[in-house]
């Protein structure tokens, strides 16, 4: 398995700004995903990034709202844009070990 | 199309079995099982791959039909640690094209 750091672990944010939340992972991974959980709900694939190309979407989900980085084999980031409170949730990111994804602890972002 | 699972919730005495089921609309190459506590990240607990092998480690395991598109799991003799929700996570493709579309959950909960 891999471990798993996001930062921030939880964040109060105004309406309107942006926040930046970061993973990074101990060992290099191909496939890292970024996971949105709403209060009481499932996990919901935002998008799919891989190192050295373009993060790939969901449906329901756009670059503008949710910029993604992916520098190198062992660090993304994930933007939350422009917010609103129906942006309150936690931002879970997950990498691929083989077959097996595992997750980071996770960003609880409440949006005021 | 999001699985389906049943059943919603369920609340066991210590020592009780339950078993959790992971319905899917579409053919899968793998079924992942993930329990998460109120606060924490999903915990990975098995995975299974199309062929319909049974798995299991101590006393939880699980099996997989893939002609049915169904998973089960299978929990017995159910300890207090045992307690949060259980997401199946549902992979159409495996490999490079991986990703995973998660179930609706179930929330388990062992009394004393």
């Amino acid at each position: 398995s891999a471990v798993i750091s996001q930062k921030p672990s939880r964040d109060i944010c105004q309406r309107g700004t942006s926040l930046t939340i970061q993973c990074q992972v101990d060992s290099q991974v191909t496939m890292m995903f970024w996971y949105r959980q709403q209060p009481g709900q499932s996990l919901t694939l935002i998008a799919t990034a891989n190192q050295g190309s373009e993060a790939t979407y969901e449906s329901g989900f756009v670059i503008d709202k949710f910029p993604i980085s992916r520098p190198n084999l062992t660090f993304s980031t994930l933007t939350v844009s422009n917010m609103s409170p129906e942006d309150s949730s936690i931002y879970l990111c997950s990498v691929q070990n083989g077959d097996t994804q595992y997750f980071g602890p996770g960003t609880r972002l409440t949006v005021l | 199309q999001q699985p389906v699972q049943s059943p919603q919730a369920v609340i066991l005495r210590e020592g009780e079995d339950a078993v959790i089921n992971c319905s899917s609309s579409k053919a899968l190459y793998s079924v992942h099982w993930y329990r998460q506590k109120h606060g924490e990240a999903p915990v990975f607990l098995m995975i299974l791959l199309k062929g319909g092998e049974q798995k299991g480690h101590e006393k939880i395991s699980a099996s997989f039909n893939e002609k049915k598109q169904q998973s089960s799991l299978y929990l017995t003799a159910s300890q207090l640690s045992y307690s949060g929700t259980y997401f199946c996570g549902t992979d159409l493709f495996g490999g490079t094209a991986s990703k995973l579309t998660f179930g609706t959950g179930t929330r388990l909960q062992v009394t004393l």
